[in-house]
């Protein structure tokens, strides 16, 4: 599976749009771009995830290039519960679906 | 989406002595669960993949006569930590794949805490 790279911090302030940026410039064919996160001490959650189209669900929507070679999460109104440490992940769904952890990135959402 | 649940959420056991970690998928059936390890302030390891009737596959490095993992069920997965000792102190967590849903995303337990004394 492609490698991704993401900034290791960003801060937001409540109310406003935080925009997570995610490069996968390895990226096949094949492979999606999943969202999870992470709040402190619990298991990650799921987000979102996309091929080629632009996608959009009741926690955030996901852009991709058009040349796939990266993506932004939009929290579009962040809240304070959304702290967590987001990972962007590309994954084909071979290997037995198996899934890379990065070290991701801390979004600390500011009152 | 998805419910995945793990038992215990912690536990805190003496060193030798050995410890299972359950992990359910509550409202669909796994074929398919993974089991990660995560150190403070580390991101998630893979250790495992978790098959339904057939023997786990386990990531390069990860000893697998020390961390047994059993699917006998198509909603049940365990990891049992043998002879435990302090540096297996970590944060465990499962995740299972719905092989009905049309992404390949899956779905996390809540981890379960484990310090060894």
């Amino acid at each position: 599976d492609a490698k991704t790279t993401q900034p290791t911090s960003m801060d937001c302030a409540e109310g406003r749009a935080a925009n997570l940026p995610c490069n996968h410039s390895t990226i096949s064919g094949n492979e999606y771009v999943y969202w999870y996160r992470q709040i402190h001490s619990q298991g990650p959650q799921y987000i979102i995830h996309g091929l080629k189209n632009n996608e959009t669900n009741e926690m955030a929507s996901l852009i991709i290039t058009e040349d796939r070679k990266s993506s932004t999460l939009i929290l579009p109104h962040a809240t304070l519960r959304d702290t967590a440490v987001y990972y962007c992940i590309v994954n084909s769904g071979g290997s037995n679906y198996k899934l890379t952890f990065g070290k991701g990135t801390l979004l600390t959402v500011n009152p | 989406g998805a419910v995945v649940s793990q038992h215990p959420s912690w536990v805190i056991c003496k060193s030798g002595t050995s410890v299972k970690i359950e992990c359910r998928s509550l409202d669909f059936q796994a074929t398919t669960m993974f089991w990660y390890r995560q150190f403070p302030k580390q991101s998630l390891m893979l250790m495992a993949t978790s098959n339904e009737g057939s023997k786990a596959t386990y990531e390069q490095g990860v000893e697998k006569d020390k961390f047994l993992i059993n699917h006998a069920s198509l909603t049940l997965s365990t990891l049992t930590v043998t002879s435990a000792h302090p540096e297996d102190s970590s944060f465990y967590i499962c995740s299972a794949r719905d092989p009905l849903a049309v992404g390949y995303e899956q779905y996390f337990g809540p981890g379960t805490r484990l310090t060894v004394t």
